[in-house]
């Protein structure tokens, strides 16, 4: 069964930086593109970012580009998301999951997902 | 950005009811709509890719239709289990835009 496992959250003060980590179980991550999905508390799904399977190509929504920084280490099947400049607004579950595309290179969807990791970004 | 709009925000039915959950998107996307399912405390997963394709071990009692900028997500015959908050999602363009969420509750 292909399992995401998440780890790495935690309380920040405003400004700090926190990494969290995705490690893929029951398969590798070298033939997938991987996305971070956030959602604050009590709110709506928001995309955070995606790389490629290589890990030589990845994207940002506006709101943390600039700021985090994702990473892919196939040789120990893990994404990762560096954190910095947190701000209050970046609370959230944090979700990692496949993003696949169709036969129709604009078809692109998320599946399957990890149960997440809290973070907080509080004084 | 795509802006992603679903209505309801909340319906309530009961056990073998049909409802439907439409979901509009602010310029053409074709095709490229999913939807998932989001039980409380629990991650998405993912009930409908490509506006209309069934995921893998998703009931035929989901289906899904749609095109351009209307999209919409049907639940045949009810169940207790399908109470949780749906979602939409464009899967066009980045951003990759979600609706806000229809909250089923079963009565």
């Amino acid at each position: 069964e292909m399992q995401l496992l998440e780890s790495g959250g935690g309380l920040v003060q405003p400004g700090e930086s926190l990494r969290l980590s995705c490690v893929a179980s029951g398969f590798t991550l070298s033939g997938y593109d991987v996305s971070w999905v956030r959602q604050a508390p009590g709110r709506g799904l928001e995309w955070v970012s995606t790389i490629n399977a290589r890990g030589s190509d990845s994207e940002y929504a506006d709101s943390v580009k600039g700021r985090f920084t994702i990473s892919k280490d196939n040789s120990k099947n893990t994404v990762s998301l560096q954190m910095d400049s947190l701000r209050a607004e970046d609370t959230a579950m944090y979700f990692c999951a496949l993003r696949h595309r169709g036969s129709d290179p604009s078809f692109k969807w998320f599946d399957p997902w990890g149960q997440g990791t809290l973070v907080t970004v509080s004084s | 950005d795509i802006q992603m709009t679903q209505s309801p925000s909340s319906l309530s039915a009961s056990v073998g009811d049909r409802v439907s959950i439409t979901c509009r998107a602010s310029q053409n996307i074709g095709r490229s709509l999913n939807w998932y399912r989001q039980r409380s405390g629990k991650a998405p997963n993912l009930l409908i890719f490509a506006a209309a394709s069934l995921q893998r071990g998703v009931l035929s009692r989901f289906s899904g239709r749609g095109s351009v900028t209307e999209f919409t997500l049907t639940i045949n015959d009810l169940q207790p289990e399908d109470s949780a908050t749906y979602f939409c999602q464009q899967g066009f363009t980045a951003p990759y835009t979600f609706g806000q969420g229809t909250k089923l509750e079963i009565k």
